[in-house]
């Protein structure tokens, strides 16, 4: 399956509304996750299941979509979204990602 | 504080043989299925293996699959990646992660630092 992720960078301010799409080449039926990198650290999960925002992650952060279009929303940039985000399916084997979007603030 | 860490990379000659470990704490082990995802420099992720609590499901990405074996121990909580036939392709940074759930389901949290694989003649 493969993942198609834009845009594959970004500048925004502080305070803008954020979205980034993914694109699956097949329905997803809800098997999509969302991952924030930041530098010097380890991907961390974001949000499962299309929607489903783990604990800890602020409400800023917004997964939705169907079938094979996704999108993360980020409703009110931060300093410290800094980073990278990647889409993944977790459908089928093998578990695809996308190339990533990078986020300058 | 859940934690994987890597360890085994290292510089090594195509055709040569490797072994990753992923040492494992603060969590049940056995409740969980375990993964390897790499990036490569310049690269996306790509899933290497997965393999669920009890061993009995694994899966490989085709590229790997005849050349790379994962497995675990639950007395050590360590998954292990062996990795023969090494090419330049495989080349990259090697993640540990833990999946959400005890079967390979694919949703991963949390990710190891990492260790890097360099593969040069």
């Amino acid at each position: 399956i493969q993942m198609t992720q834009s845009p594959s960078s970004l500048s925004a301010s502080v305070g803008d509304r954020v979205t980034i799409t993914c694109r699956a080449s097949q329905s997803l039926s809800n098997q999509i996750n969302w991952y924030q990198w930041k530098p010097g650290g380890a991907p961390k999960l974001l949000i499962s299941s299309i929607s489903t925002l783990q604990s800890g992650v602020p409400s800023r952060f917004r997964g939705s979509g169907a079938a094979t279009e996704f999108t993360l929303t980020i409703t009110s940039l931060q300093p410290e979204d800094l980073g990278s985000y990647f889409c993944q399916q977790s459908y089928r084997t093998p578990y695809t990602f996308g190339q990533g979007t990078k986020l300058e603030i | 504080e859940v934690q994987l860490v890597e360890s085994g990379g290292d510089l090594m000659q195509p055709g040569r043989s490797l072994r990753l470990t992923c040492a494992a704490s603060g969590f049940d082990f056995d409740e969980h299925a375990i993964h390897w995802v790499r990036q490569a420099p310049g690269k996306g992720l790509e899933w290497v293996a997965g393999i669920s609590w009890n061993s009995g499901s694994i899966g490989y990405v085709d590229s790997v699959r005849g050349r790379f074996t994962i497995s675990r121990d639950t007395a050590t909580k360590s998954v292990y990646l062996e990795m023969n036939s090494l090419g330049l392709e495989d080349t990259a940074f090697y993640y540990c992660v833990r999946d959400t759930n005890a079967y390979i389901r694919g949703t991963f949290d949390p990710w190891g630092q990492g260790t890097l694989v360099i593969v040069s003649s």
